[in-house]
């Protein structure tokens, strides 16, 4: 079992819905990122968090600590948020670096 | 101001060779982390540098070996290619080492493909 696991796996919605993405993890960790890459690889760092919540703009990133879980929302969702979403973790201990989740894949139809 | 930069894009070699990918930071930034993404899989972390040393390494054989320049670039060297190394590698760097606090810029990433 992958130590950090995302949900759903692929999700397509249609233009303007509310669209949320899960991730659990299995470590105690320090931090969690929340990442976006388009197709073609580019990668782009969203929300580095350990508490509470943070939004910026029509995205809102929530983690819950004592639960090892955390949600990725998308508010008023457009074409153009289709990507792959990536959670990853830095661990408080063991593995260095960052432990990365399988991605979301997100298509928004218009 | 400009961002994280890769090259090259593409390379395409053969088993057994040897490659070298370049890596320049965002500026401002002391701290360069490269990762390989397998299709269809999350990036791994291969290692981070810091102050021209190897500060934190993934779970990578020597194979793969790297290093950081006083200008802050670094370079990510992989011999003896396996057919396995085929993937994207994506450079990102940081203002100081870690990733608790520190917000990872990320390259494009240059595809390796080992024929």
């Amino acid at each position: 079992k992958n130590e950090v696991e995302q949900s759903p796996q692929n999700l397509t919605a249609q233009e303007g819905e509310f669209i949320t993405i899960n991730c659990s993890y299995s470590v105690g960790i320090s931090a969690l990122h929340w990442l976006q890459q388009h197709p073609g690889g580019g990668i782009v760092s969203l929300f580095m968090l350990s508490s509470g919540k943070k939004k910026h703009g029509r995205l809102i990133a929530t983690i819950n600590i004592q639960e090892k879980h955390s949600s990725l929302h998308i508010t008023a969702s457009h074409p153009r948020d289709s990507a792959v979403y990536i959670c990853a973790v830095r661990r408080r201990e063991g593995a260095d670096g960052l432990t990365f989740g399988k991605g979301t894949h997100l298509i928004i139809q218009p | 101001d400009a961002g994280v930069t890769q090259s090259p894009t593409h390379l395409i070699k053969t088993r057994g060779q040897q490659v070298t990918l370049r890596c320049s930071p965002k500026s401002g930034h002391d701290t360069v982390s490269w990762y390989q993404q397998a299709l269809g899989q999350g990036p791994q972390f291969i290692f981070q540098y810091y102050e021209e040393e190897e500060r934190q390494r993934g779970n990578f054989p020597d194979r793969f070996s790297g290093h950081q320049f006083p200008n802050y670039s670094s370079e990510l060297n992989v011999n003896a290619l396996l057919l396995g190394d085929s993937a994207l590698y994506l450079c990102a760097s940081s203002l100081g080492p870690g990733f608790t606090y520190n917000e990872q810029f990320f390259g494009p990433g240059t595809r390796l493909t080992v024929l």
